[in-house]
């Protein structure tokens, strides 16, 4: 289970950190995403991080602004979002990915960030 | 950064009917293609993984076909659950990305 949190509303320029807390599998084990979704829209690939969380991966769209991390001895990813854009408003979903191949087998329920003044 | 695109955008069709959807990949992505479902107010769930594989828990009537840049998501017969939005990603290279979706609508 993906349980995310950390959404709110946040003034263009601002900062939040989102959270996923995981569950019921061994976290440390599988690499993990953030994908988000503007309402009525389609989905979009932001972050990726490998299992051990050495290697990172982040869309050109949020590049130098975003940073995926991760606390696996807390089961927990975090997503920091810096420089907020009104373009950044979406419902951030937490993924697990895969053992064997990149899809996302398991999400979060969504966090909705509004980025608005 | 590979674009795919997805056909049509919307799909009427009665209860019972086959259901094809289109992907398909601005270059070629081998079969590094997944589809999932999304119903109205829910997460994404996935469907098939590398073009043809059923995921976890997926009813036989989901299939996934196709390489290179054009792929298929065939729904054999449509129970109502089955309306809803499907979207395609591929994991060929970074960035991933999803197509735009295909919404599976009552007739």
């Amino acid at each position: 289970q993906l349980v995310d949190s950390g959404g709110d509303l946040v003034q263009p320029g601002g900062s939040l950190r989102l959270s996923c807390a995981a569950s019921g599998f061994t976290f440390s084990d599988f690499a993990m995403s953030w994908v988000r979704q503007v309402p009525g829209k389609g989905l979009e690939w932001v972050s990726g991080i490998s299992a051990g969380g050495g290697s990172t991966y982040h869309a050109d769209s949020v590049k130098g602004r975003f940073t995926i991390s991760r606390d696996n001895s807390k089961g927990t990813l975090f997503l920091q979002m810096n420089s907020l854009r009104a373009e950044d408003t979406a419902v951030y979903y937490c993924a697990k990915v895969r053992r064997d191949w990149y899809y996302f087998d398991d999400w979060g329920q969504g966090t909705l960030v509004t980025v608005s003044s | 950064e590979i674009v795919l695109t997805q056909s049509p955008a919307t799909l009427s069709l009665s209860p019972g009917e086959r259901a094809t959807l289109s992907c398909r990949a601005s270059q070629s992505i081998s079969n590094s293609l997944a589809w999932y479902q999304q119903r109205p107010g829910q997460a994404p769930r996935l469907l098939i993984y590398e073009a043809s594989n059923r995921a976890s828990g997926i009813p036989a009537r989901f299939s996934g076909s196709g390489s290179g840049t054009d792929f298929t998501l065939t729904i054999s017969s449509l129970e109502p659950e089955d309306f809803a939005i499907y979207y395609c990603q591929h994991r060929f290279n970074w960035p991933l990305t999803f197509g735009g979706g295909t919404k599976v609508e009552i007739k």
